[in-house]
């Protein structure tokens, strides 16, 4: 079955600890995967769009790399301000159209 | 840019009353989506719009839900009637041409809905 699933579901990290959240997908026809932040209260915030396997970007303290099988955000020292919800979605072929996927989400808090 | 305006932040309704949701797009953002967001589906696409013009429903959960894009600066989702298992947050967002998919979505802040 297609799907997107991110973990892990929530993530407590001390400040300046960096880490890795995961974005794993089983599709056919890639084309696309981006990154958003979601704050309480808030509509998500575009981060990040990947394209192909191998493919990195980064922004402050975050970075975003691209496999053929997941995605990884990785961290690093981060701050309480970075405390928010990940989202990833992937646009590609699901049960034959074109369709763009959100996953659950990973819920980071960065404590002081 | 203001960004994608929703109204109401807040809807709190009796089951079985109707439902009507608000949202003004970025100005010049040709596509325009519904989701919804719940704990345990995430953010599900309810419907989206080119140019006014509905491409894709198949997210609509049943007949209840209704969507309309009068203009290119306002859109609506209509619940009637309303049950508690709508109770979510309702999010609109916009993207540019030329892609409605490999563009990033513009997200307003959503409306939560409860239905009681």
């Amino acid at each position: 079955e297609d799907q997107v699933t991110q973990s892990p579901e929530a993530l407590r990290l001390q400040e300046g600890e960096s880490s890795s959240l995961n974005c794993s997908y089983t599709v056919s026809g890639l084309r696309g995967l981006f990154w958003y932040r979601q704050d309480p209260g808030k509509g998500p915030e575009f981060l990040f769009t990947l394209y192909s396997a191998g493919e990195e970007k980064e922004k402050e303290r975050l970075k975003a790399t691209l496999t053929k099988k997941e995605s990884f955000l990785h961290i690093t020292a981060p701050k309480p301000e970075d405390s928010a919800t990940y989202l990833c979605a992937v646009h590609a072929d699901f049960q034959g159209a074109q369709k763009l996927v959100f996953g659950q989400g990973t819920r980071l808090t960065i404590n002081p | 840019d203001a960004g994608v305006i929703q109204s109401p932040r807040h809807e709190v309704t009796e089951m079985g009353q109707e439902v009507t949701l608000r949202c003004k797009p970025i100005s010049g953002h040709d596509y325009l989506f519904w989701y919804r967001q719940t704990m345990m589906r995430g953010l599900e696409l309810l419907i989206y719009f080119n140019n006014n013009v509905p491409i894709d429903d198949s997210g609509m959960p049943e007949d209840r839900f209704s969507a309309k894009m009068p203009n290119a600066s306002f859109s609506t989702l209509k619940i009637q009637p309303s049950e508690p298992r709508d109770s979510a947050v309702y999010f609109c967002a916009s993207s540019p041409v030329p892609s409605s998919y490999n563009s990033p979505l513009h997200f307003g802040n959503g409306t939560r809905l409860t239905v009681t």
